[in-house]
């Protein structure tokens, strides 16, 4: 079946320090996959996709992730995190081939120390 | 340009009554979809819609109903509410596109039922 992991329900990081928040899918074929942030009380907003091409792509916020097709992961990584960054984040997949149904992953919550 | 707008922002239902959840979105997108997410468990797609006229079932569409009779509205039905439909719906729009596309959200209406 479909799925999407998102292993870690809470991370904790000092502020400064650096975040790698994990996700792993399950697809036959590689599909479009996303990393969403939810910041309390508030909508969805996007920080990044990757359709096709370079692995490493760039996002908003100072975001960045990897598609690593061997691994099925596309984790999302920040190299020093802002206390504005305490959020929740969701990674979402979209399988190709025109249904656009997105399937999300059940979210991290990130809690960030002063 | 507002986006996705939805209202209300927060209602409680007794038991068995019935309401409307309005979805509306000034951005001309084709593609529109109702989710509902309950505490992790990520988002859920309730039901979706390329266009005026045309609305699928996702993945929990039991006790809901929708329409799309325009392009900017995308309203959700709750005919008999249930204490299982306690939850925060978001609505979402994205625009036509050959491939998969960013969805924008809005910022969701909070349901509780008693």
């Amino acid at each position: 079946a479909q799925s999407v992991t998102q292993p870690d329900i809470h991370i904790t990081v000092s502020e400064g320090a650096s975040l790698e928040l994990r996700c792993n899918y399950s697809y036959g074929a590689t599909p479009y996959l996303f990393w969403y942030v939810q910041s309390p009380g508030q909508g969805l907003q996007l920080l990044l996709k990757y359709f096709s091409g370079d692995t490493l792509v760039q996002g908003i916020k100072g975001f960045e992730a990897e598609f690593k097709r061997s691994q099925s992961s596309f984790n999302l990584r920040k190299p020093s995190v802002h206390w504005s960054d305490a959020a929740e984040y969701f990674c979402a997949v979209c399988p190709r081939g025109g249904t656009y149904k997105y399937i999300f992953g059940t979210g991290t919550r990130l809690k960030v120390l002063a | 340009n507002a986006g996705v707008t939805q209202t209300p922002k927060f209602r409680i239902l007794k038991i068995g009554q019935s309401m409307t959840l309005q979805c509306t979105q000034d951005m001309n997108h084709n593609y529109m979809y109702w989710y509902r997410q309950d505490p992790g468990m990520g988002l859920k797609l309730i039901y979706y819609s390329v266009g005026a006229g045309i609305t699928d079932k996702g993945e929990v569409p039991n006790g809901y109903n929708v329409s799309r009779s325009t392009t900017e509205d995308f309203p959700l039905r709750l005919e008999l509410a249930a204490p299982s439909q306690t939850s925060v719906y978001f609505c979402a729009s994205s625009p036509p596109t050959t491939s998969a596309n960013e969805q924008f959200f809005g910022p969701g209406t909070r349901l509780t039922v008693l």
